[in-house]
């Protein structure tokens, strides 16, 4: 149980032209969504929060109309990269939590972004 | 505010070698502390939990203990695999919608 998805696995891109990430909780219904960005050999880092229905929470530094993130329903968030650089080109993580109050984040298998 | 420290890798080990993969925390309240694994290409994997003091978590053989009195959960193997290469990431969840606070993740590398 507690499996999330997301697609694509990987996409290249021009510079310039905007990607849709996908991110599906298959078997329960995530109330949370988290996007993460991942360099290489470094740690996660939490891009934003999103509540089913509601406007997603962004951290310090990130970029609300660069990453746009909508919550629509229960088992689905995208992540949009819009107008996308090289210095785009990471590996983003969504990781979804259940409601009721558990504290466990479920992770997809990562997005593999690269623009050229 | 919340943050982790684990020890820093990368760690190499042969077959069979016993396993520890330090790791201490920094937060108010009372956390949920939680180790994930991540193989390589891949997203992480929840690997244990625990959510209160000398809770123990374990599975598929790796085990920690929530130390509040060291605020430390260190993470065991008695015996690698090959299998268990991957990064491992210790991570704390401090508030009530769950945001997780991650260390910097240890590379373990296991040789036959």
């Amino acid at each position: 149980g507690a499996v999330v998805s997301q697609h694509p696995s990987w996409v290249i891109c021009k510079s310039g032209t905007s990607v849709k990430i996908e991110c599906r909780s298959l078997d329960f219904q995530a109330t949370t969504m988290f996007w993460y960005r991942q360099f290489p050999k470094q740690s996660l880092m939490l891009m934003a929060t999103s509540n089913e229905g509601s406007k997603a929470t962004y951290e310090q530094g990130v970029e609300k109309d660069k990453f746009l993130i909508n919550h629509a329903s229960l088992t689905l968030s995208t992540l949009t990269v819009t107008s996308a650089h090289p210095e785009d080109s990471s590996f983003y993580i969504c990781s979804g939590r259940a409601g009721g109050g558990g504290d466990t984040q479920y992770f997809g298998p990562g997005t593999r972004l690269t623009v050229l | 505010g919340d943050s982790v420290t684990q020890m820093e890798g990368p760690v190499t080990l042969s077959e069979e070698a016993f396993l520890t993969i330090n790791c201490t925390y920094t937060a108010t309240g009372y956390p949920s502390l939680f180790w994930y694994v991540q193989y390589p290409g891949e997203g992480l994997q929840l690997l244990l939990k625990a959510t209160k003091a000398d809770d123990k978590g374990s599975n598929k053989g790796f085990e920690a203990t929530y130390r509040k009195e060291t605020t430390s959960f260190h993470l065991e193997k008695g015996s690698v695999q090959v299998s268990d290469s991957a990064v491992y990431f210790c991570a704390l969840s401090g508030t009530s919608y769950g945001k997780l606070t991650f260390g910097q993740g240890t590379i373990l590398t296991v040789h036959p």
